[in-house]
């Protein structure tokens, strides 16, 4: 199977950085990754699917890019309801792996 | 409004058996790949398993595979997970999930339900 693993698994940063995400992929998985955004006692939610097509009414602050096996989430100008956990999973085939999550938090 | 539902959790004993339903709404039920996705307290989401739209494909997690059931009631707009031989580690939200397009399984998950607690102990 292939194994989604996420870089850092946490970070702090101050409102208004930059904050980038990365998921590496085991194998080849083209475009297929979608990135979520889980606040903490919410529901996971879609941020960007394809690797890089933002999802309806996610803010422009979010990006995606990558393909094959190296992708990234990035945050333009982090926000305070931008705390949060994020995810990337493979959506190829089954199983659709998630990564192990990279919390958050303003620094 | 796109709903999805989740019930059926509560506590069972190790070893037991459990039937979680999902129900959906504001949208064709019929046209949809549904999953369930799972996170234990304090951990990250684990994908458990997967159902297409007309049931001709279903998947499941290696963790569940032989212990889990997933089926669903197309004239019903309802999903199922049915679990049996649960462990302790099968404690999580149990959370109903639909992919982002019809008639397929190769797409991200856009719609999710609130979650259902599922809590196993003696």
């Amino acid at each position: 199977d292939i194994q989604m693993t996420q870089s850092p698994s946490s970070l702090s940063a101050s409102v208004g950085d930059r904050v980038t995400i990365t998921c590496r992929a085991s194998q080849d998985i083209n475009n297929y990754l979608a990135w979520y955004q889980q606040k903490p006692g919410k529901v996971p939610n879609l941020l960007i699917y394809g690797a890089s097509t933002l999802q309806s009414g996610v803010p422009s602050r979010f990006s995606g890019s990558g393909s094959g096996t190296d992708f990234s989430l990035t945050i333009t100008s982090l926000q305070p309801e931008d705390v949060a956990t994020y995810y990337c999973q493979k959506y190829n085939s089954a199983p659709w792996t998630f990564g192990q999550g990279t919390k958050v938090e303003i620094k | 409004e796109v709903q999805l539902v989740e019930a059926g959790g509560g506590l069972v004993k190790p070893g037991g058996s459990l039937r979680l339903s999902c129900a959906a709404s504001g949208f064709i039920f019929s046209s949809y790949t549904m999953n369930w996705v799972r996170q234990a307290p304090g951990k990250g989401l684990e994908w458990v398993s997967s159902i297409s739209s007309s049931s001709n494909y279903i998947d499941y997690a290696d963790s569940v595979k032989g212990r889990f059931t997933i089926s669903r009631d197309n004239a019903k707009n309802s999903a199922y997970l049915q679990m049996s031989s649960l462990r302790a580690e099968d404690t999580a939200v149990y959370y109903c999930a639909r992919v982002s397009g019809i008639f397929g399984s190769s797409w991200a998950f856009d719609i999710w339900g609130q979650g259902t607690v599922v809590i196993v102990s003696s």
